[in-house]
């Protein structure tokens, strides 16, 4: 069955700092693959998402997420992280079908 | 920017009764869907419904759960008789169009509370 881990629950980093979230999935075809952020009161905003062609994924406010096949990931970056990307991130795979298999998020603070 | 937009925030209601999730989705969408998240869990696919009908539910939506887009804008989850287990965050999300390529936008979903 498909399915995605997200390892690391919960992570702190301070502002300007660089920034990964892991993000492993199981799945036998070709994923699409997708980020989303949720900031306390809002609903899931798409940061980026991969479906196919260049494996390194540019998204919004400075995201950028690289597919890797041979290690099954999907982890997100970003080079300089400000105090508003503090929230809580999740890793999604897509079947062929609508719907959109979560991973059980990655809460982050940003420490000024 | 359009937005899907859910109400209330917040449902607090007693084991046994109905409840009414309610979700406007983005105007121009055809494809409508629930998803669910128990506390400290994954979010978890529902209810994926177009064109009046549903088109894929998961083992969780069972006898107890319905949805209904009762007129142009609104799309509803109707939990029949509540349990405790029922608890979680509900959200809502709509596409333009099917298939796992095109964006789904979520609502900021509505925390469910069963005492």
């Amino acid at each position: 069955a498909q399915s995605v881990t997200q390892p690391d629950i919960h992570i702190t980093v301070s502002e300007g700092a660089s920034l990964e979230l892991r993000c492993n999935y199981s799945y036998g075809a070709t994923p699409y693959l997708f980020w989303y952020v949720q900031s306390p009161g809002q609903g899931l905003q798409l940061l980026l998402k991969y479906f196919s062609g260049d494996t390194l994924v540019q998204g919004i406010k400075g995201f950028e997420a690289e597919f890797k096949r041979s290690q099954s990931s999907f982890n997100l970056r970003k080079p300089s992280v400000h105090w508003s990307d503090a929230a809580e991130y999740f890793c999604a795979v897509g079947e062929d079908t609508d719907k959109l298999i979560f991973g059980t998020g990655t809460r982050l603070q940003v420490f000024p | 920017e359009p937005e899907v937009t859910q109400t209330p925030s917040h449902q607090v209601t007693q084991m046994g009764q109905e409840v009414i999730l309610r979700c406007v989705p983005i105007s121009n969408h055809l494809y409508f869907y629930w998803y669910r998240q128990i506390l400290g869990q994954k979010v978890e696919f529902l209810v994926s419904f177009y064109n009046n009908e549903i088109s894929e539910k998961s083992e969780i939506f069972d006898d107890q759960f319905s949805v209904e887009r009762p007129d142009g804008s609104n799309f509803t989850l109707k939990i029949r008789s509540t349990k405790l287990e029922d608890s979680a965050m509900y959200f809502c999300a709509s596409s333009g169009n099917s298939g796992p390529t095109d964006t789904q936008y979520f609502g900021p979903g509505t925390r469910l509370t069963v005492l």
